[in-house]
């Protein structure tokens, strides 16, 4: 089976850098991705990495070490509005669309 | 990207009835999925619905109780049956809508049973 680890929780002040670290065991590698969520609202995608590396989006970006089974979202520049929950989420298996999801980090940005 | 209508968007049901929850896509997408989520927690896939054939159901969900139709490429509902207090959570429909697993979400049914 997949599973991940994620710290459950990470509070970081406005305007500074935060990185949200996800650990994962999986039978097989099919790609990392991310999503957030506000309080109250859908997950929303951010990131998905199947090559080792960083890839970044704007104030987003997120890195991915096949061989340490370890990807981080970091986040820059951070802003008020970036308090939200973040997940990470692998797929269920080979050719598999179905995601499995970690338990999530909530962020905490303050003034 | 697409867009995903879901609703109700929230409801209060007493025990022992049933809620159907629908979901409707702006485009058409061979798979959607129906996510369940407490509060503050993550996010449990409950079963995958593909038009025309049956839903397959992850372990712990059975068709008896969360009976799912996909008559079309762009609609599916999920219906939760015979409920209990247990069964109160956040329900999420979703579908791959972009490449590189870039799903997108239903704006989530919040379900209490009284």
């Amino acid at each position: 089976g997949q599973s991940l680890e994620q710290p459950s929780e990470v509070t970081a002040v406005e305007g500074a850098i935060v990185q949200i670290n996800c650990t994962y065991q999986t039978s097989g590698f099919y790609g990392l991705s991310w999503y957030q969520q506000h309080d109250g609202g859908a997950p929303t995608f951010l990131s998905y990495n199947a090559l080792d590396g960083l890839e970044e989006t704007g104030r987003f970006s997120s890195f991915l070490s096949r061989s340490d089974s370890y990807g981080y979202l970091l986040l820059q520049e951070l802003q008020m509005k970036d308090s939200a929950s973040y997940f990470c989420a692998v797929p269920l298996g080979a050719g598999s669309y179905q995601l499995t999801f970690g338990k999530g980090t909530k962020l905490s940005v303050i003034p | 990207s697409a867009v995903i209508s879901q609703k109700p968007s929230r409801d209060i049901c007493q025990r022992g009835t049933s809620l159907t929850i629908q979901c409707q896509v702006d485009s058409q997408v061979t798979m959607m999925f129906w996510y369940r989520q407490q509060p503050g927690q993550s996010l449990t896939l409950i079963a995958t619905a593909n038009q025309g054939s049956e839903a397959t159901y992850e372990s712990g969900f059975v068709i008896d109780k969360f009976p799912i139709s996909r008559p079309n490429l762009t609609f599916s509902t999920l219906t939760v049956s015979n409920m209990s207090p247990e069964d109160s959570s956040i329900y999420l429909c979703s579908a791959p809508t972009g490449g590189n697993y870039g799903y997108t979400f239903g704006s989530g049914t919040r379900l209490t049973v009284v």
